[in-house]
């Protein structure tokens, strides 16, 4: 079954340290790969996406994700958090045949402390 | 417009009540979706248009959900004899690719419509 997991609801870090986010897909094969950001009361915004090509992207806000096929992963990161970081991120897939069907992850809730 | 617009933002509904939420995409966009995000979780796929045509309503979660894009622009998702369990924040998206995201387009999100029943 196609499925996004973020194994972590919560993080807390504190300002200033890096950060990074989990995220595993399982699907038949490699789908196209984003991860979004929600903060309260707001819609979802894209901060980077992969398709194809260099396995490192880098996205908006100073975040950076890596593909590694062999673990099935796409984890986020970032090297210095800020307090306006704190939202909630979510991984997403979609597939590269068969449909616009976008699933996303159950989401992981950052919290940054001063 | 500047971006996905929907409304109402909130809406609370009797048990056994109807209700209409409306999505006005970004001008042009072809592509248009339905998500519903519960409380602690991810969006979940409702459906899809690609213009007017609803090309997988898969993710409707029973009869009761009807989605709508009659002029391939403003779409509506209506759901009938509403229940406890359809409370959630609707959100809709919208994309300029009528096809598979390619590598310079993206999935545009409103700020959703949170529907609560009582």
């Amino acid at each position: 079954a196609q499925s996004v997991t973020q194994p972590d609801i919560h993080i807390t870090v504190s300002e200033g340290a890096s950060l990074e986010l989990r995220c595993n897909y399982s699907y038949g094969a490699t789908p196209y790969l984003f991860w979004y950001v929600q903060s309260p009361g707001q819609g979802l915004q894209l901060l980077l996406k992969y398709f194809s090509g260099d396995t490192l992207v880098q996205g908006i806000k100073g975040f950076e994700a890596e593909f590694k096929r062999s673990q099935s992963s796409f984890n986020l990161r970032k090297p210095s958090v800020h307090w306006s970081d704190a939202a909630e991120y979510f991984c997403a897939v979609v597939g590269r045949t068969g449909g616009f069907k976008t699933i996303f992850g159950a989401g992981t809730r950052l919290f940054v402390k001063a | 417009g500047a971006g996905v617009s929907q409304s109402p933002r909130y809406k609370v509904a009797k048990r056994g009540q109807d209700v209409a939420l409306r999505c006005d995409p970004i001008s042009g966009h072809v592509s248009l979706f339905w998500y519903q995000q519960a409380l602690g979780q991810g969006p979940e796929f409702l459906t899809y248009f690609q213009n007017e045509a609803q090309l997988d309503k898969s993710g409707l979660p029973s009869d009761r959900f009807f989605a709508e894009r009659p002029e391939g622009s403003v779409s509506t998702l209506k759901i009938q004899r509403t229940q406890q369990e359809d409370s959630a924040v609707y959100l809709c998206a919208s994309s300029a690719s009528g096809t598979l995201p390619t590598g310079d387009t993206e999935a545009f999100f409103g700020q959703g419509t949170r529907l609560t029943v009582v």
